[in-house]
Formats: structure tokens, C-alpha cells, sequence
């Protein structure tokens, strides 16, 4: 149980186009969902966090008009890089909470690439 | 603030070899800690938690004791496997008790050769 998907796992796109990332939770609901992004060789760094219906909590230092973060239902959160730039290429990840205990459970990661 | 310093890798050790992987870490209040590992091509899955200071996790083999007057939170496993390759991540939560709001540290990748 606790599976949480991503889509597409691989995306390369045009600078100044937009590309939407999808995150579900296959068998529980997600109350919070958690965006990250990882750079080569470092830390897993928290973009942002959406609580279903709810407007997201972006990190400091995260553009939120860059970074567009929709939690639409309780198994659906997705990432919209708008106006993207070689700069945002990077590894994002989500991850899904749903109980009492917090426990997130992580997607595979999709990697983007901003050409 | 809260952070999370991991040893780096790649660590590549030969099957049955004994595994350490140090994470020191820096948190204001009382942290839970945690290890995620990540298989290739899946997320990260909690490999084991600890909430308290002395307190001990296992899982799978693995274990880490949180260790307050240290700073520490080093993983061991006495005998690895092949199947234990992946990278594994350090973490720390500032809810106590919980996994909201996660600080991670660099990760190390272990390759586990027959």
C-alpha cells in the first residue's frame, strides 16, 4: 500500500514553454502533498506544501507564480513550471501524507530538462 | 536552523561487508530522525525512524541509534546484500513525532557487489 506515482518521469521541453507534472496517490488519500526539488549530488530541498483544496505554502526562495502547484483532490497535486528556463532543470519529487503518523510516502521522481 | 550532514559516496562494498553510513545532523528543539532508502526507478521508502534521543530503529537488518549528545544518527547493517543497493538518505523532521516539514541530507549511493 502507500503508492504514490509521478508522470512523466522524463521531460525535456523548450525554454519559455510550460510543463505540468502530476503526482497521485494510488491507494490512500493525500491530505498534504509535499513538492521537492534535488540538484546533482544535493539535498532534497522542499519546494512547497499543498493541503487539498488549499492554496500551497511555498518555501522561501520559491517563485510561486514559477512554480504552480494545484491539490485539486485527495489524490491528485500537480506541479506546473511555467515559462520554464535551462536553470529549472532539475529532479522534482513528491511526496503524499494521509494519516495520523505524517509518514510520507514519495513518488519516483520526474526529471526535467530545459532546453 | 535545521540541517542534515551525510557522509558521501558512492561506498561500494562486496556482499556480507559490514556497512556504516554517518549523518550528523543540527536542529533546534527535539528532532525525529529518519532513514529513506531509494531503489532504482522508486521513490524513497522509510527504512527507520527514531523520535527520541537513545531511542533505536531497525528495519530490514539496518540500524540507527539517535544519538543527542553527538549529533548522530549512523546507519549500520552487519552484513549487506546485493539487494541493499540504492541510495540512502538521512533525514530529520521538526514535528516532533511526525514527518512534516523534512530536512534531507545529500543521500549516499551503496553498491553491493557478489
Amino acid at each position: 500500500g502507500a503508492v504514490v506515482s509521478q508522470h512523466p518521469s522524463w521531460v525535456i521541453c523548450k525554454s519559455g514553454t510550460s510543463v505540468k507534472i502530476e503526482c497521485r496517490s494510488l491507494d490512500f488519500q493525500a491530505t498534504t502533498m509535499f513538492w521537492y526539488r534535488q540538484f546533482p549530488k544535493q539535498s532534497l530541498m522542499l519546494m512547497a506544501t499543498s493541503n487539498e483544496g488549499s492554496k500551497a505554502t511555498y518555501e522561501q526562495g520559491v517563485e510561486k507564480d514559477k512554480f504552480l502547484i494545484n491539490h485539486a483532490s485527495l489524490t491528485l497535486s500537480t506541479l506546473t513550471v511555467t515559462s520554464a528556463h535551462p536553470e529549472d532543470s532539475s529532479f522534482y519529487i513528491c511526496s503524499a501524507s494521509g494519516d495520523i503518523t505524517y509518514e510520507q510516502y514519495f513518488g519516483p521522481g520526474t526529471r526535467l530538462t530545459v532546453t | 536552523g535545521n540541517s542534515v550532514t551525510q557522509m558521501e559516496g558512492p561506498v561500494t562494498l562486496s556482499e556480507e561487508a559490514f556497512l556504516t553510513i554517518n549523518c550528523t545532523y543540527t536542529a533546534t528543539g527535539y528532532p525525529s530522525l529518519f532513514w529513506y532508502v531509494q531503489y532504482p526507478g522508486e521513490g524513497l521508502q522509510l527504512l527507520l525512524k527514531a523520535t527520541k534521543a537513545d531511542d533505536k530503529g531497525s528495519n530490514k537488518g539496518f540500524e540507527a541509534t539517535y544519538r543527542k549528545e553527538t549529533t548522530s544518527f549512523h546507519l549500520e547493517k552487519g552484513s549487506v546484500q546485493v539487494s541493499d543497493s540504492a541510495v540512502y538518505f538521512c533525514a530529520l523532521s521538526d514535528l516532533e513525532g511526525g514527518a512534516n516539514n523534512l530536512f534531507f541530507g545529500t543521500g549516499t549511493r551503496l553498491t553491493v557487489i557478489p
